[in-house]
């Protein structure tokens, strides 16, 4: 059974710090990994997607991963309230058609 | 289309009536998914497309669940019987290829609401 995990929060982090958001998953052959952001009541909405080993960065947001560790993880700078949301991390394997989510992790940011 | 576009945005509902959840996915993208999301829980998949046929309906709850697509575009999700439990936001989400997964683009979803 392939699976993601990550910490279900909630995760509360002030205004301005550096947000971390950890997902680990089971499945070695995995080879593509995406970064979602959820708010309350809206649909999932992609926001890094990270292929290859090291750091991905666009705008505040770093993704990060490390396949021989299985991990991938998103850092988001400068957090802003407006990040508050629900960051769902999915994963899946080369030909395979499906992503395999994980249950998300709710970033709260305080002002 | 720009974006995926899911019709209703809401449905009410009586148990034991019978509904139908469109979804047309973005202009070109072969893959089609379906989930539902119940309040404060995660991505439950229910059912993939690629073209018109359904390789993987393994997601499906039940078989009062039903889903087709028609010229590898639109695709409907229909419920028959309604009940209480199927109440949850069934999302819809589109991709460029299956083979190599560029991510989805979803739907805004529909809420469907079972009294």
């Amino acid at each position: 059974q392939k699976e993601v995990e990550q910490n279900s929060g909630p995760l509360s982090v002030p205004e301005g710090a550096i947000a971390s958001l950890n997902c680990t998953y089971s499945d070695r052959g995995s080879q593509s990994f995406f970064w979602y952001r959820q708010y309350s009541g809206k649909s999932p909405e992609l926001i890094m997607s990270i292929y290859s080993n090291g750091d991905k960065e666009d705008g505040r947001f770093t993704a990060q991963l490390n396949k021989a560790s299985q991990y991938v993880s998103l850092l988001i700078r400068d957090s802003q309230p407006s990040d508050s949301a629900t960051y769902l991390c999915a994963v899946n394997e080369y030909s395979n058609y499906q992503l395999i989510w994980g249950a998300g992790t709710k970033l709260i940011i305080k002002p | 289309g720009a974006g995926v576009s899911q019709s209703p945005s809401n449905k009410v509902t009586e148990k034991g009536k019978d509904v139908e959840l469109r979804c047309d996915p973005i202009s070109g993208h072969t893959a089609l998914y379906w989930y539902r999301q119940s309040l404060g829980q995660g991505l439950e998949f229910l059912i993939y497309f690629q073209g018109n046929s359904a390789p993987d309906k393994s997601g499906l709850p039940s078989d009062r669940f039903s889903a087709e697509r028609t010229g590898g575009s639109v695709s409907t999700l229909t419920i028959q019987r309604t009940q209480q439990e199927d109440s949850a936001v069934y999302l819809c989400a589109s991709s460029l290829s299956s083979v190599f997964n560029y991510g989805y683009t979803f739907g805004s979803g529909t809420r469907l609401t079972v009294v």
